[in-house]
């Protein structure tokens, strides 16, 4: 099975800014995550998608947080404005064997790196 | 709420020593619990995995057992290895969707 290509791999934006992150699953899976890890911490769930459809965004901060799948396939997430908490790496992650799921089991994208100055 | 507790690091060893990194958790139900494993300058990535009580997951040498009774997931390596430096994440899951990940252990491996 092939991988899950993310981009920017790295941003430097000042606070109030407004950034985007695109993460792709390449094989077609059909859910989906957006995880936030802050320096020191353990990935914490933003968003789950299955296909475009939002499964649970209770820990995305709506307020500046935003998340869309559009045809089920690749996956924008936006920030704006930026705070200087919003520092942290987005990682996007689907299931890892589509044919034998289990939940938790999970395949990571290598991350967007962002820093909030 | 579902929570996990790792040991803290960093944790620094010698080749070939043994390795323990201690992973205890908090949920509601009969969570699925994993060990993840981030090599530096690369994704997360599964290292093993254990879905119910008493079951034993393995990869890479490495080994954890499912323990109901202590709600523990310890991670052990017998023999470790340079090129076993990485930062270790025990998670759970419980059917939900949603993951928790413990805090990370950060392992170095000196020759």
């Amino acid at each position: 099975e092939a991988g899950v290509a993310q981009s920017p791999r790295y941003k430097i934006i000042e606070k109030r800014q407004s950034v985007a992150f695109w993460c792709n699953p390449i094989s077609g899976h059909a859910t989906l995550y957006w995880y936030q890890q802050i320096l020191g911490q353990g990935p914490k769930l933003l968003i789950q998608f299955q296909n475009n459809g939002v499964v649970d965004d209770s820990q995305l901060p709506k307020d500046r947080f935003s998340a869309e799948r559009l045809k089920g396939v690749d996956s924008t997430l936006k920030i704006q404005p930026a705070k200087l908490e919003d520092s942290a790496v987005y990682l996007c992650a689907r299931v890892l064997n589509s044919g034998s799921f289990i939940p938790g089991e999970l395949f990571f994208g290598e991350g967007s790196r962002l820093t909030v100055l | 709420g579902d929570s996990v507790t790792q040991m803290e690091g960093p944790v620094t060893l010698s080749e070939e020593a043994f390795l323990t990194i201690n992973c205890t958790y908090t949920a509601t139900g009969y969570p699925s619990l994993f060990w993840y494993v981030q090599y530096p300058g690369e994704g997360l990535q599964l290292l093993l995995k254990a879905t119910k009580a008493d079951d034993k997951g393995s990869n890479k040498g490495f080994e954890a057992t499912y323990r109901k009774e202590t709600t523990s997931f310890h991670l052990e390596k017998g023999s470790v290895q340079v090129s076993d430096s990485a930062v270790y994440f025990c998670a759970l899951n419980t059917n939900a969707g949603k993951s928790t990940f413990g805090d990370g252990t950060t392992l170095t491996v000196k020759p």
